[in-house]
Formats: structure tokens, sequence, C-alpha cells
């Protein structure tokens, strides 16, 4: 238990469906950060929230949104995704963004049909 | 061109085996982490490491910052052992630092 919790943990969705990934964290940290990790690649940083600012985008597509109401929690909607977005989604978080130690969640295992 | 490099790629070992994985930096090393992905996909800290040794029970890591590399040390290997060995640090990319992960070393520990 790493004190930060994702939901769903499994997720099975068509090109034309809208859904959303959930993470809250429970260490009182300020950062939050969304990870894509898919087969046979390293993970990726998506997403970086600072004191729920957006400090970062990796140059993710449009059809990925997220959005942080507050520094415990931390949200990535999807809409009309595409098979190749199917992959492992991790969430972590860290006392502020840069420089510091990251705690991970489990993860929600994305399916794309 | 690859700012995270971890070594080897894949490694097999026998139960009680001693093993050392490398990750190597073509930047300055800036916060410096060893993580374990276990089968179900869970990364667990292992070490924060950025310089300087550290030691948990069978595990210790070595980093050693001016020559940009950092070591994992796994003694008396077990079977939980088992799973993706990530090292990750904060790259330097256009004006800000990004969290950059290696491709990880798979780890498979036979009883």
């Amino acid at each position: 238990e790493t004190g930060v919790t994702q939901t769903p943990r499994h997720l099975v969705m068509g090109m034309t469906n809208k859904k959303s990934l959930k993470c809250e964290q429970h260490l009182g940290h300020n950062a939050m950060y969304w990870y894509k990790q898919s087969a046979k690649k390293p993970l990726e940083l998506m997403f970086v929230y600072n004191f729920k600012e957006q400090t970062e985008n990796n140059s993710v597509p449009s059809r990925f949104s997220p959005e942080c109401p507050n520094s415990s929690h931390l949200f990535l909607h999807l809409h009309t995704l595409q098979p190749e977005d199917s992959a492992l989604y991790l969430c972590a978080s860290s006392q502020e963004g840069g420089g510091d130690e990251q705690y991970f969640g489990p993860g929600t295992r994305l399916t794309v049909t | 061109g690859i700012q995270v490099e971890q070594s080897p790629p894949d490694l097999i070992l026998q139960e009680g085996a001693n093993s050392t994985l490398r990750c190597n930096f073509s930047d300055s090393v800036n916060n410096l982490q060893w993580f374990h992905q276990n089968p179900w996909g869970q990364l667990i800290n292992l070490f924060y490491i950025p310089s300087g040794t550290k030691q948990n029970g069978r595990l210790s890591a070595t980093t050693v910052a001016t020559e940009r590399y950092s070591l994992l040390y796994i003694s008396s290997s077990q079977t939980t052992d088992s799973g993706v060995y990530f090292c990750a640090d904060d790259v330097s990319s256009g004006g800000s630092y990004i969290p950059t992960f290696g491709r990880g070393t798979s780890l498979i520990v036979h009883p």
C-alpha cells in the first residue's frame, strides 16, 4: 500500500465511449502525475500537476483530458480513444513537482476495442 | 538519444544468487529512484538515491553522480524478487525537468 489509489483497476471501452480514470493520494503531497505504460515500452510521462496547476503536458493527444480539482485528486478523462491507447495508466504523487520521490498507484489497465 | 539506459534487459537467476543491475545517464543525475514492478503492475519504491549508497535488507544501491550511473544490488535472491526493475531520473527537456524511466531489467528468479 503506497498511499495512492486508482479506480477502476481494469477498464474495457469502445472507441466511441467516454470514461474517466480516478486517482487519489492520501500522503499530503502537492504534485500528481499521469503516466502511460505500453507493452514493451518504458513508462511515459503524460501530465504533471503541481499545487493543482498543470505544469507539464508531454505532447499528449487531446482525446486525453486531465483534471485536478484539488491536490489529493487527479482524473484522466478519456474520449474517442484508439486501440493503440490500450495500456496501463499509472498515477503518482510527490511532495512537490520536480526533485522529489514519487509514489505510484496500482494502475488502471485499459483496453480499447 | 537514450537518456536513461538500463542493463541487462533480462536476467534469469537461481534462488540464492546475487546480481547487479545498472542504470546509466546521459545527463547529470538529479532525482534518481529505483522501483520494482510486480506482475500486477504495481511500482514499489526501492530507493531514492541521487547520490551515495543505501541498503535495505538484501537490497542495496549506489549512485555515482559524477560518472552518471547507479547500481542496484540484489543478494541471496528469492522468487519474490521476480519482476521488472526500473530506474528513473529527472531529465532536462525544453527548460524543465521531466521524470524519465529506463526500459527496465526483467528479472526471473527460479526456485
